[in-house]
Order: structure tokens, then C-alpha cells, then sequence
């Protein structure tokens, strides 16, 4: 089975920190997407990236980048955490079929 | 842009009941693919449909693809306390795999 490991279940960051999530797949999928998740809101697309170096923005890019040096692993990074950004995050990847979700980090920003 | 929308939005069954929750979207779909989310955990894929009036199953679940292929229907026969979650529909949007997610349906049951 296609494994998709975020790093943190749990993070509480302060306002104005950079944060780091990560995401690391197991099955060699071109594809990996970043969503953020919140009540009445559903699934958001933050940022996607089909290949290693290569990223595109999705919906709700503002406040974030990413990083995906190597094709097993997309990073995301908040450049300086506020409270709106408090949510759940979950990483997915994909080739040809349906999402392979990790797990999800709950980020709080204090 | 596209949109993708579900209802009911809750759906609250006593168990033993069938459940059915819509999908529509605002653009022509090329699949449609069904998610399950466990309170407390992500989303897991359950299925694609591809062809126009498809219908498929898993055990108790049927789902089925419109005709014009821009709606699609999760039915659950005789629910039981497992089937408790959110069940989202997701269609793709230009390429690459990437999915617009619907806004879900929370089902839960009543014992």
C-alpha cells in the first residue's frame, strides 16, 4: 500500500514563526498536493507539484511556499505563521488514480 | 471556476436505514471519484467512476456517474455504525490529477 507520512500529528507554532511540514510518500508518485482543511470551508488546494523542482499554486497559495527537492517529499513552508492559518493540513499523492492522504497535522498558531 | 457541490450537507440515520448523498458540478466531469472521512481522520479513496451512466459496487455501497457526467450519487443500503463520516465526491480540474473536492456530507447514525 501507497504510505503518505506527515511529520506531525500536532504543532502549535507562535504568530510570526516560519513553519515547516512535511510530507514524505513511499510509492514513487509524480504527483503530491498540500490541502488545508476547515469546517464549513471543506478540502482547499494550497500548492501541487508534478514533478521534483516543478510546483504550481493552487486556490489559496497566499502566506505559503513549497520545497520538493526530491520526488518522494513536498515540503510545506508558512512563512510567518498567523492565526488564519490554524488548521488542519494534509498532504496527498497520486498517479493515475485516486489520493493516497497522509494522516494530517493540526497546526495551531498561538 | 468550477464548483462541486453536495447535499445534504448532515444526514443523520437511524442504523439500519439507507443513506444517499448527491453530487453536483458545475462543469463536465472526465471521472468522479468518492472519498471517506472517519471523524478524527483523513480522507480515504474509495472509488472512480469514468463512464457515463456508470454504476458500481462495494458490498453495501453503490455509486453511480450521470449520464451527462456532471452529477453522481453514493447510496448506502442498511447503515451501520462503520459507515459514520464524511463522504466526499471530488472531480478533476485541468490536468496534472488535481481534484476539486465537493463540500461533503456528514452522515451519522442513530443506534
Amino acid at each position: 500500500d501507497v504510505k503518505v507520512t506527515q511529520s506531525s500529528r500536532y504543532l502549535v507554532k507562535r504568530t510570526g514563526e516560519k513553519v515547516f511540514l512535511e510530507c514524505v510518500q513511499d510509492m514513487d508518485h509524480e504527483n503530491m498536493f498540500w490541502y488545508r482543511q476547515d469546517p464549513g470551508l471543506g478540502l482547499r488546494l494550497i500548492y501541487f507539484s508534478y514533478d521534483v523542482k516543478m510546483k504550481e499554486k493552487g486556490d489559496i497559495p497566499e502566506g505559503y511556499s513549497v520545497s520538493r527537492e526530491k520526488k518522494e517529499r513536498f515540503s510545506l513552508i508558512l512563512e510567518s505563521a498567523s492565526t488564519n492559518q490554524t488548521s488542519m493540513y494534509l498532504c496527498a499523492s497520486s498517479y493515475l488514480s485516486g489520493y493516497t492522504f497522509g494522516s494530517g497535522t493540526r497546526l495551531t498558531v498561538v | 471556476g468550477q464548483q462541486v457541490m453536495q447535499i445534504p450537507q448532515y444526514q443523520h440515520v437511524q442504523e439500519g436505514e439507507d443513506f444517499t448523498t448527491y453530487c453536483n458540478s458545475s462543469t463536465t466531469l472526465s471521472n468522479i471519484q468518492w472519498y471517506k472521512q472517519r471523524p478524527g481522520g483523513h480522507p480515504v479513496f474509495l472509488i472512480q467512476l469514468v463512464k457515463s451512466g456508470e454504476v458500481k459496487k462495494q458490498k453495501r455501497l453503490t455509486f453511480q456517474f450521470g449520464e451527462a457526467k456532471k452529477n453522481s450519487s453514493l447510496h448506502i443500503t442498511a447503515t451501520q455504525t462503520t459507515d459514520v463520516g464524511t463522504y466526499f465526491c471530488a472531480g478533476p480540474r485541468g490536468g496534472n490529477e488535481k481534484l476539486t473536492f465537493g463540500t461533503g456530507t456528514r452522515l451519522t447514525i442513530i443506534p
